[in-house]
């Protein structure tokens, strides 16, 4: 069936640096896709989203790149800062309203 | 804005014993989900709500899971009764359009 995964289960990075969060999607026919930061002890927030019209969306210090020929979706994070530390999901859109979301990434910020 | 607001933040409860959450969507969001997020993974959808209809309750185990939301604003989703395997954290989330706003959640052990 479709799923949705991500390539790696946590991430470090060096404050400052830029950070790379990547997801592999299956189903072809997902049109939306979207990005969620999740702190502990919260739920999912909503960071940027991407429809497949488009293979790249820029907001505050992200970027979320599409790629539809390989399924696969990236979130860039510039200038990481240690609130960034967070586990990050991508989502895609089938039939409608309903979600499919990743395993999750964990990205922590080294000082 | 208020945001999504859900009740218990915690419960833990014995095996077989009844559970209930609460959730409060945003004011004016007529689409309301429920999730279940297990410990390392992403939420999975549970129900989705279009105002007080259930439009997509094909995830929910409805042998003992059961929801409602009267009059297309509050929600309740039960567990009667809970088993081990229910431990985990249940997500609300709300939506006016396709971006989804969640909830902190109920985070549910079951001994």
């Amino acid at each position: 069936g479709e799923s949705v995964g991500l390539h790696l289960p946590t991430l470090s990075v060096q404050e400052g640096d830029n950070s790379i969060i990547n997801c592999a999607y299956s189903n072809s026919a997902s049109d939306y896709f979207i990005w969620y930061k999740q702190e502990s002890g919260k739920g999912p927030q909503f960071i940027i989203d991407i429809r497949s019209n488009m293979d790249k969306r820029q907001g505050q210090r992200v970027t979320v790149l599409l790629n539809k020929t390989v399924k696969h979706l990236s979130l860039q994070i510039a200038a990481t800062q240690p609130g960034d530390s967070a586990v990050y999901f991508c989502a895609e859109n089938q039939s409608g309203n309903q979600f499919y979301f990743g395993t999750g990434t964990s990205l922590t910020v080294i000082p | 804005e208020a945001g999504v607001v859900q009740s218990p933040r915690y419960k833990i409860i014995e095996k077989k014993q009844p559970v209930a959450f609460w959730c409060n969507p945003i004011s004016g969001h007529n689409t309301l989900y429920w999730y279940r997020q297990n410990l390392g993974q992403g939420p999975e959808l549970l129900i989705r709500y279009e105002n007080e209809e259930a439009v997509d309750d094909s995830q929910l185990p409805k042998d003992r899971f059961s929801a409602e939301r009267l009059k297309g604003v509050d929600s309740t989703l039960k567990i009667q009764p809970a088993e081990l395997g229910d431990s985990a954290v249940y997500l609300c989330a709300s939506s006016l359009n396709s971006e989804q706003f969640f909830g902190p959640g109920t985070r549910l052990t079951v001994l």
